[in-house]
């Protein structure tokens, strides 16, 4: 099964672009990777998903390497209410079971 | 509107009890799951179904049982076989289940906070 690997937090102050990267070294060939956002107490919802190169949408770019063992998720300007854990995840295709990592807890400082 | 309804929000059980986390969509989504989390942790996927009256295990389904008797219906039951079942439970449902080649996007419910007494 496609295990992610993401830092565990990272700190940022209000405007700045924030870039948090997952390693997913044995990603397999049918599988998509997908960005979720969970605030405390909350369902995650969902960001971004994308298969290979650069995905844009209005809140969020992915951009995915040639070899697909890594992404980053790239959040421009962020504000305060961006403060939120952010997971990576891989699955679907032939693997099925849907494997969510431990996640990313951003911080946004004024 | 369209989505996924988890009840009750809190729970309260004594130890022994078996209680039971109900989750609806009106999606219309083939494939629904229930997710675990802990203080601090991540999710971690105790049951999943793709089509009506089948169902799977995921990683840490000892303890727990689930019925697909409805498209729209995928309640958990959380049983005194489960050693520690304090925690956050999430249920999911997506438009395609997890073998398909696109996963597509989860849609989550509000959470059951489960508190053992």
């Amino acid at each position: 099964l496609a295990k992610t690997t993401q830092p565990i937090s990272m700190d940022s102050y209000e405007g700045q672009e924030v870039n948090i990267t997952c390693s997913h070294n044995n990603i397999a060939t049918n599988d998509y990777i997908t960005w979720y956002q969970q605030f405390p107490s909350q369902g995650p919802r969902f960001i971004i998903q994308g298969y290979k190169t650069k995905v844009t949408n209005e809140v969020a770019s992915l951009f995915i390497p040639a070899d697909r063992k890594s992404s980053t998720l790239s959040l421009p300007r962020v504000s305060l209410s961006d403060t939120a854990v952010y997971y990576c995840l891989v699955g679907g295709g032939s693997q099925g079971n849907l494997i969510f990592g431990k996640g990313t807890k951003l911080s946004v400082k004024p | 509107d369209g989505g996924i309804t988890q009840s009750p929000k809190y729970l309260f059980r004594k130890e022994g009890q078996n209680v039971t986390l109900s989750c609806e969509q009106n999606l219309n989504h083939d494939a629904m799951y229930w997710y675990r989390q802990d203080p601090g942790q991540g999710l971690r996927l105790i049951y999943y179904s793709q089509i009506v009256n089948d169902f799977q295990k995921g990683d840490i389904a000892e303890g727990y049982s689930v019925s697909r008797e409805k498209k729209e219906s995928f309640p958990l039951t959380v049983t005194s076989a489960q050693k520690n079942p304090t925690a956050f439970y999430l249920c999911a449902s997506s438009r395609q289940g997890p073998f398909a080649q696109d996963t597509g996007e989860l849609f989550f419910g509000e959470g059951s906070r489960l508190t053992v007494l």
